[in-house]
């Protein structure tokens, strides 16, 4: 069955350093999500995308993250300068189409760890 | 703003004691209602969508309920292997967001 993938599973930076979340989101997929889930708390939005463009963020996707869809298959999230605060989960997920009964699909998620 | 909450937020059940998780939402449109469940360290995992008030969907021991303000997950003669946080989420009315809520942590002892 097919799934989404992310990689690395944990990343361990310092306070300022940029870093990059990988994903590779299910092959016929056409939306690419990415969620954070701080520890203990509930899983937010950050950025919906399609068409190589962004088409929803929330107020959490500042000017430090970006978004990115290099290739046919990788799906990117970028985080410029890392504060302690950015420590969490990030879950990319991937929907078929707009159709009503079209879910998300979440991949294992990236542990981001800022010291 | 959409809004979605869960209770309880930890449920403590023997095997086979049947219950129900709640789900109460607040949306300005719902475009889908899901159901996701979580293992310790992993991703949601999609169990099901619900679109309109008194559908119903069923899968092994679960099934979910909906009616215009809450959804309900009911688990049947659960096992140990059901142990899991099980999270509630509602589709906003672009269609792009998912809102969560904070999840219910059900732990069943065999």
């Amino acid at each position: 069955e097919p799934e989404v993938t992310q990689t690395p599973s944990h990343q361990v930076t310092q306070m300022g350093q940029e870093v990059i979340l990988r994903c590779v989101p299910i092959s016929n997929h056409l939306y690419f999500y990415w969620y954070r889930q701080i520890l203990g708390q509930k899983v937010e939005f950050l950025v919906s995308f399609y068409n190589n463009e962004i088409s929803e963020k929330s107020e959490i996707f500042d000017d430090q993250f970006s978004v990115e869809r290099p290739d046919g298959s990788n799906f990117t999230l970028k985080i410029r300068s890392t504060k302690l605060e950015d420590s969490a989960m990030y879950f990319c997920a991937s929907r078929r189409d707009r159709g009503l009964y079209n879910e998300q699909f979440f991949g294992p998620g990236t542990r981001l760890t800022v010291l | 703003e959409d809004q979605v909450t869960q209770s309880p937020e930890a449920l403590r059940l023997q095997e086979g004691e049947s219950s129900s998780l709640n789900c109460s939402y607040t949306v300005s449109g719902l475009r889908g209602l899901f159901w996701y469940r979580q293992d310790p360290g992993k991703g949601p995992e999609f169990l099901f969508t619900l679109y309109s008030a008194g559908e119903e969907k069923e899968k092994e021991r679960l099934k979910a309920t909906l009616t215009k303000k809450e959804s309900f997950l009911h688990i049947t003669a659960p096992k140990p292997e059901d142990s899991a946080t099980y999270l509630c989420a509602v589709l906003n009315n672009a269609g792009n967001m998912l809102t969560f809520g904070g999840g219910t942590r059900l732990m069943v002892k065999p």
